[in-house]
Protein backbone atom coordinates (compact mmCIF):
# COMPACT_ATOMS: atom_id res chain seq x y z
CA UNK A 1 0.00 0.00 0.00
CA UNK A 2 1.61 3.38 -0.93
CA UNK A 3 1.77 6.00 1.76
CA UNK A 4 2.36 8.79 -0.01
CA UNK A 5 0.67 9.38 -3.36
CA UNK A 6 2.39 11.70 -5.81
CA UNK A 7 1.29 13.26 -8.94
CA UNK A 8 1.35 14.17 -11.56
CA UNK A 9 4.43 11.66 -12.66
CA UNK A 10 6.01 14.25 -15.18
CA UNK A 11 5.15 17.68 -16.02
CA UNK A 12 6.78 19.95 -19.01
CA UNK A 13 6.78 23.82 -17.89
CA UNK A 14 8.06 26.81 -19.75
CA UNK A 15 10.82 29.36 -18.60
CA UNK A 16 9.11 31.22 -15.97
CA UNK A 17 5.89 29.38 -15.27
CA UNK A 18 5.11 28.07 -12.18
CA UNK A 19 5.84 24.30 -11.75
CA UNK A 20 3.61 22.61 -8.90
CA UNK A 21 3.32 19.16 -7.87
CA UNK A 22 0.96 17.45 -5.51
CA UNK A 23 1.29 14.98 -2.57
CA UNK A 24 -1.38 13.22 -0.34
CA UNK A 25 -1.16 10.71 2.46
CA UNK A 26 -3.35 8.77 4.78
CA UNK A 27 -1.50 7.92 8.01
CA UNK A 28 -1.98 10.83 10.11
CA UNK A 29 0.87 10.02 12.29
CA UNK A 30 3.20 11.71 9.96
CA UNK A 31 4.50 14.90 11.08
CA UNK A 32 7.42 15.89 8.49
CA UNK A 33 7.21 16.30 5.48
CA UNK A 34 10.39 16.89 3.04
CA UNK A 35 10.97 16.92 -0.71
CA UNK A 36 13.99 15.92 -2.11
CA UNK A 37 15.21 16.83 -6.05
CA UNK A 38 17.28 14.48 -8.39
CA UNK A 39 19.78 15.31 -11.01
CA UNK A 40 20.16 12.17 -13.82
CA UNK A 41 23.14 10.40 -13.06
CA UNK A 42 23.01 11.95 -9.09
CA UNK A 43 21.00 10.30 -5.98
CA UNK A 44 18.21 12.75 -4.63
CA UNK A 45 19.37 15.55 -2.19
CA UNK A 46 16.95 16.95 0.23
CA UNK A 47 15.31 20.28 -1.38
CA UNK A 48 12.69 21.66 0.87
CA UNK A 49 10.91 20.23 4.54
CA UNK A 50 7.98 21.72 6.40
CA UNK A 51 6.31 19.87 9.67
CA UNK A 52 2.16 20.24 9.83
CA UNK A 53 2.47 22.92 12.13
CA UNK A 54 2.65 25.33 9.09
CA UNK A 55 0.97 25.73 6.55
CA UNK A 56 3.34 27.07 4.09
CA UNK A 57 7.30 27.74 3.76
CA UNK A 58 9.24 29.20 1.57
CA UNK A 59 12.80 28.89 0.43
CA UNK A 60 13.45 31.24 -2.69
CA UNK A 61 12.03 29.78 -5.44
CA UNK A 62 11.08 26.68 -3.99
CA UNK A 63 7.29 26.96 -1.63
CA UNK A 64 5.78 23.66 0.30
CA UNK A 65 1.78 24.12 1.33
CA UNK A 66 0.72 22.16 3.51
CA UNK A 67 -3.15 21.75 4.02
CA UNK A 68 -3.69 19.47 7.20
CA UNK A 69 -7.19 18.87 7.22
CA UNK A 70 -6.68 17.28 3.55
CA UNK A 71 -3.59 15.50 3.99
CA UNK A 72 -1.91 16.92 0.96
CA UNK A 73 1.18 18.90 0.62
CA UNK A 74 2.64 20.53 -2.86
CA UNK A 75 5.66 21.63 -3.82
CA UNK A 76 5.29 25.22 -6.01
CA UNK A 77 8.24 25.96 -7.81
CA UNK A 78 7.80 29.89 -9.23
CA UNK A 79 9.56 31.21 -12.42
CA UNK A 80 10.81 27.81 -12.77
CA UNK A 81 14.00 27.65 -14.86
CA UNK A 82 15.79 24.61 -17.24
CA UNK A 83 18.04 24.03 -14.31
CA UNK A 84 14.85 23.25 -12.51
CA UNK A 85 14.49 19.90 -14.97
CA UNK A 86 14.78 17.52 -12.61
CA UNK A 87 13.01 14.48 -10.90
CA UNK A 88 11.05 15.14 -7.57
CA UNK A 89 10.10 13.16 -4.54
CA UNK A 90 7.76 13.87 -1.83
CA UNK A 91 8.03 12.11 1.24
CA UNK A 92 6.40 11.75 5.04
CA UNK A 93 8.32 10.93 8.18
CA UNK A 94 6.78 9.89 11.63
CA UNK A 95 9.38 11.26 13.86
CA UNK A 96 8.15 9.82 17.07
CA UNK A 97 7.49 6.71 15.49
CA UNK A 98 9.65 3.52 16.19
CA UNK A 99 11.33 3.82 12.64
CA UNK A 100 12.84 6.72 13.57
CA UNK A 101 14.44 8.20 10.65
CA UNK A 102 12.17 5.99 7.57
CA UNK A 103 10.92 8.30 4.98
CA UNK A 104 7.88 6.86 2.89
CA UNK A 105 8.88 8.57 -0.61
CA UNK A 106 6.29 9.23 -3.32
CA UNK A 107 6.50 7.68 -6.69
CA UNK A 108 8.14 11.03 -8.30
CA UNK A 109 7.45 13.88 -10.92
CA UNK A 110 9.66 14.09 -13.70
CA UNK A 111 10.20 18.29 -14.13
CA UNK A 112 11.05 19.47 -17.51
CA UNK A 113 11.62 22.98 -17.69
CA UNK A 114 11.93 24.36 -21.39
CA UNK A 115 13.73 27.70 -22.48
CA UNK B 1 29.93 17.59 3.95
CA UNK B 2 28.37 14.02 4.22
CA UNK B 3 29.75 11.72 1.62
CA UNK B 4 27.92 8.51 1.26
CA UNK B 5 30.37 6.35 -1.74
CA UNK B 6 28.64 3.37 -3.32
CA UNK B 7 31.46 0.81 -4.98
CA UNK B 8 30.23 0.56 -8.65
CA UNK B 9 28.18 2.92 -10.86
CA UNK B 10 27.42 0.30 -13.22
CA UNK B 11 27.77 -3.51 -12.55
CA UNK B 12 26.46 -6.30 -15.33
CA UNK B 13 26.09 -9.82 -13.61
CA UNK B 14 24.71 -13.00 -14.42
CA UNK B 15 21.56 -14.75 -13.37
CA UNK B 16 22.15 -16.61 -10.41
CA UNK B 17 25.49 -14.79 -9.30
CA UNK B 18 25.54 -13.87 -6.24
CA UNK B 19 26.34 -9.97 -6.15
CA UNK B 20 27.43 -7.57 -3.55
CA UNK B 21 26.81 -3.53 -3.43
CA UNK B 22 28.64 -1.54 -1.08
CA UNK B 23 28.06 1.65 0.56
CA UNK B 24 30.35 3.73 2.61
CA UNK B 25 29.63 6.77 4.72
CA UNK B 26 31.88 8.93 5.98
CA UNK B 27 30.07 10.96 8.83
CA UNK B 28 29.14 7.98 11.61
CA UNK B 29 25.77 7.98 10.76
CA UNK B 30 23.51 5.57 13.00
CA UNK B 31 20.77 4.81 9.76
CA UNK B 32 21.74 3.49 6.92
CA UNK B 33 19.35 2.54 3.94
CA UNK B 34 18.86 1.02 0.59
CA UNK B 35 16.52 1.62 -2.18
CA UNK B 36 15.89 0.60 -5.36
CA UNK B 37 14.80 2.85 -7.91
CA UNK B 38 12.80 2.26 -11.10
CA UNK B 39 10.61 4.30 -13.94
CA UNK B 40 7.39 4.78 -12.23
CA UNK B 41 7.57 3.05 -9.35
CA UNK B 42 9.72 5.86 -7.15
CA UNK B 43 11.94 5.22 -4.24
CA UNK B 44 11.30 1.75 -2.70
CA UNK B 45 13.32 0.73 0.61
CA UNK B 46 14.59 -3.02 0.79
CA UNK B 47 16.04 -2.84 4.33
CA UNK B 48 17.87 -0.37 6.75
CA UNK B 49 19.63 -0.65 9.75
CA UNK B 50 19.77 1.59 12.69
CA UNK B 51 22.89 0.25 14.51
CA UNK B 52 25.50 -2.43 13.48
CA UNK B 53 24.56 -5.24 13.65
CA UNK B 54 21.04 -4.33 13.27
CA UNK B 55 18.66 -4.65 10.50
CA UNK B 56 14.81 -3.93 8.65
CA UNK B 57 12.81 -5.36 6.21
CA UNK B 58 11.82 -2.40 3.98
CA UNK B 59 8.94 -3.01 1.78
CA UNK B 60 10.75 -4.67 -0.75
CA UNK B 61 12.90 -7.30 1.34
CA UNK B 62 12.40 -10.54 -0.77
CA UNK B 63 15.50 -11.99 -2.76
CA UNK B 64 17.97 -9.60 -0.45
CA UNK B 65 20.09 -9.02 2.58
CA UNK B 66 22.44 -7.24 4.26
CA UNK B 67 24.80 -7.14 6.10
CA UNK B 68 26.25 -3.79 8.03
CA UNK B 69 29.50 -5.03 10.48
CA UNK B 70 30.78 -1.70 10.67
CA UNK B 71 28.89 1.47 11.64
CA UNK B 72 30.39 2.96 8.30
CA UNK B 73 29.44 0.21 5.89
CA UNK B 74 26.06 -0.98 4.64
CA UNK B 75 26.13 -4.19 2.28
CA UNK B 76 23.04 -5.13 -0.16
CA UNK B 77 23.27 -8.79 -1.32
CA UNK B 78 21.47 -10.52 -4.06
CA UNK B 79 21.80 -13.97 -3.01
CA UNK B 80 21.19 -15.67 -6.92
CA UNK B 81 20.76 -12.29 -8.89
CA UNK B 82 17.60 -12.43 -11.03
CA UNK B 83 16.65 -10.79 -14.09
CA UNK B 84 14.02 -8.85 -12.27
CA UNK B 85 16.57 -7.24 -10.22
CA UNK B 86 17.57 -5.14 -12.88
CA UNK B 87 17.57 -1.56 -11.32
CA UNK B 88 19.40 1.50 -10.21
CA UNK B 89 20.42 0.89 -6.12
CA UNK B 90 20.46 3.79 -4.06
CA UNK B 91 22.10 3.84 -0.59
CA UNK B 92 21.44 6.58 1.89
CA UNK B 93 22.31 7.45 5.52
CA UNK B 94 21.51 9.97 8.18
CA UNK B 95 22.12 10.91 11.26
CA UNK B 96 19.89 8.57 13.38
CA UNK B 97 17.74 9.54 16.89
CA UNK B 98 16.91 13.08 16.12
CA UNK B 99 13.40 12.71 14.43
CA UNK B 100 13.66 14.99 11.13
CA UNK B 101 16.31 13.39 9.63
CA UNK B 102 18.07 14.50 6.05
CA UNK B 103 18.98 11.83 4.56
CA UNK B 104 22.20 11.90 2.12
CA UNK B 105 22.36 9.54 -0.82
CA UNK B 106 24.91 7.97 -2.86
CA UNK B 107 25.32 8.45 -6.75
CA UNK B 108 23.36 5.10 -7.15
CA UNK B 109 25.17 1.33 -8.89
CA UNK B 110 22.81 0.76 -11.98
CA UNK B 111 22.72 -2.95 -11.70
CA UNK B 112 22.16 -5.02 -15.18
CA UNK B 113 21.42 -8.96 -14.67
CA UNK B 114 21.74 -11.10 -17.99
Amino acid sequence: QQQVKQSPQSLIVQKGGISIINCAYENTAFDYFPWYQQFPGKGPALLIAIRPDVSEKKEGRFTISFNKSAKQFSLHIMDSQPGDSATYFCAASNTRGSTLGRLYFGRGTQLTVWP
Amino acid sequence: DVKVTQSSRYLVKRTGEKVFLECVQDMDHENMFWYRQDPGLGLRLIYFSYDVKMKEKGDIPEGYSVSREKKERFSLILESASTNQTSMYLCASSLGGQGEETQYFGPGTRLLVL
